[in-house]
Order: C-alpha cells, then sequence, then structure tokens
C-alpha cells in the first residue's frame, strides 16, 4: 500500500518571503509520480507541479519547485516569494506502478499556508 | 481547457435520502473518480471508472454507488444518505494514455446529511 505523509497541518509564511511544504512518502513501486495540488478556499483543485521517481532533476513550474530526494522518499514543495493568493491548502499525491491500471492519485491529508503581508 | 462540472456546489439533504451527485467532463477523457475530503484525512478515494459501464471500488465504497452511462458522465449515488456522509465530494478524469498525467478536478460539492 501507498502512503503519503504531510506533518505540517498548518504554516505560515510572511509575504515574499519561501516557505517549504513536507512530503514524504512510503511505497514499494519501483516507479511512480508525485504531484502536488493547490486547494484555494473557493475549492477547486488546482494541479502545481509533477516529479517522476526516474527524473534526474528536480521539477521546477515558476515560483513553484520540487525538493526531491528518493532515498529519504520526500518531495518537498518549495515556494519562492510567497504571494498573498498563495493562502491555501496544498495535498502531495502520488501515483505508483500499481496505480497505472486505476490511475487513480493517493493524497496526503494537506497542509493549510497562510501568507501574512 | 479541460472542465469538469460538478452538478451542485451545495446540497442539504436529510438521513435516508437518496442522494446524487453528477459529474460531467468536456474533454472525452476515458478515467473518472470520485473522491471524497474530509478535513485531517486528505482526499480519499470512493470509486472510479476507465471505460462506460465499467466501474471499480476505490478504498472507501461502503455506502456508495455509482453510474457510468455516457462516456461524459459519472454519477455518485448514496443509496440511504447518513450523516457521516457529510462530506465534500471531488470529481476529477484524466485521459488513458499517459501515466504522468495529472487528474483534473471539478470544483467540488460541498454535502451536509441532517
Amino acid at each position: 500500500a501507498q502512503k503519503i505523509t504531510q506533518t505540517q497541518p498548518g504554516m505560515f509564511v510572511q509575504e515574499k518571503e519561501a516557505v517549504t511544504l513536507d512530503c514524504t512518502y512510503d511505497t514499494s513501486d519501483p516507479s511512480y509520480g508525485l504531484f502536488w495540488y493547490k486547494q484555494p478556499s473557493s475549492g477547486e483543485m488546482i494541479f502545481l507541479i509533477y516529479q517522476g521517481s526516474y527524473d534526474q532533476q528536480n521539477a521546477t513550474e515558476g515560483r513553484y519547485s520540487l525538493n526531491f530526494q528518493k532515498a529519504r522518499k520526500s518531495a518537498n514543495l518549495v515556494i519562492s516569494a510567497s504571494q498573498l493568493g498563495d493562502s491555501a491548502m496544498y495535498f502531495c499525491a502520488m501515483r505508483g506502478t500499481l496505480d497505472t491500471g486505476r490511475r487513480a492519485l493517493t493524497f496526503g491529508s494537506g497542509t493549510r499556508l497562510q501568507v501574512q503581508p | 481547457d479541460v472542465k469538469v462540472t460538478q452538478s451542485s456546489r451545495y446540497l442539504v439533504k436529510r438521513t435516508g435520502e437518496k442522494v446524487f451527485l453528477e459529474c460531467v467532463q468536456d474533454m472525452d477523457h476515458e478515467n473518472m473518480f470520485w473522491y471524497r475530503q474530509d478535513p485531517g484525512l486528505g482526499l480519499r478515494l470512493i470509486y472510479f471508472s476507465y471505460d462506460v459501464k465499467m466501474k471499480e471500488k476505490g478504498d472507501i465504497p461502503e455506502g456508495y454507488s455509482v453510474s457510468r452511462e455516457k462516456k461524459e458522465r459519472f454519477s455518485l449515488i448514496l443509496e440511504s444518505a447518513s450523516t457521516n456522509q457529510t462530506s465534500m465530494y471531488l470529481c476529477a478524469s484524466i485521459e488513458g494514455r499517459h501515466n504522468t498525467g495529472e487528474l483534473f478536478f471539478g470544483e467540488g460539492s460541498r454535502l451536509t446529511v441532517l
């Protein structure tokens, strides 16, 4: 079974500062993908970034980067230069080889980020 | 852009009522999903479908059923709603070909069962 752990229920960050949201995972799959989603208070889930387990470089998308440490089974999301609009719930998720048929994602419990002016 | 539309943003139902949550996607995606989201638990998979009339149980299917009569539409059914089914329900879809693809989500349906 796969498991995603997000140990920070809530975090605060000052506007314009960087913040790291933690995510660790547990899987026996040889190949897997890691995802981060943002959920604003309006409720929609917004895809942010993807990292494949065999990707040589850490993924980046604008102000978002994924600090992938395979040996430690961690996939932390780094948001640079935080903005007020970054205040939201953030979910880490994964899809393993065994999920290929299902194509579903397994999600963590989420981290609520609040950006303060 | 992919659009996943859930028919109701907010519903209030009574215990024992039959509840239908509808989801429609406009990108001809093969796979569709229903998740429920609860504080501290994240999103948990209820059911998914990989083709018309095909469905499989997810991790928490008890108390739910689904229907997929057309490719674009995936319905979640609560045969007899109970208070422990008060939750946010999220529908998602994905095309079938690429394993790296992300799920596309609807805006969610917040159900309260009294």
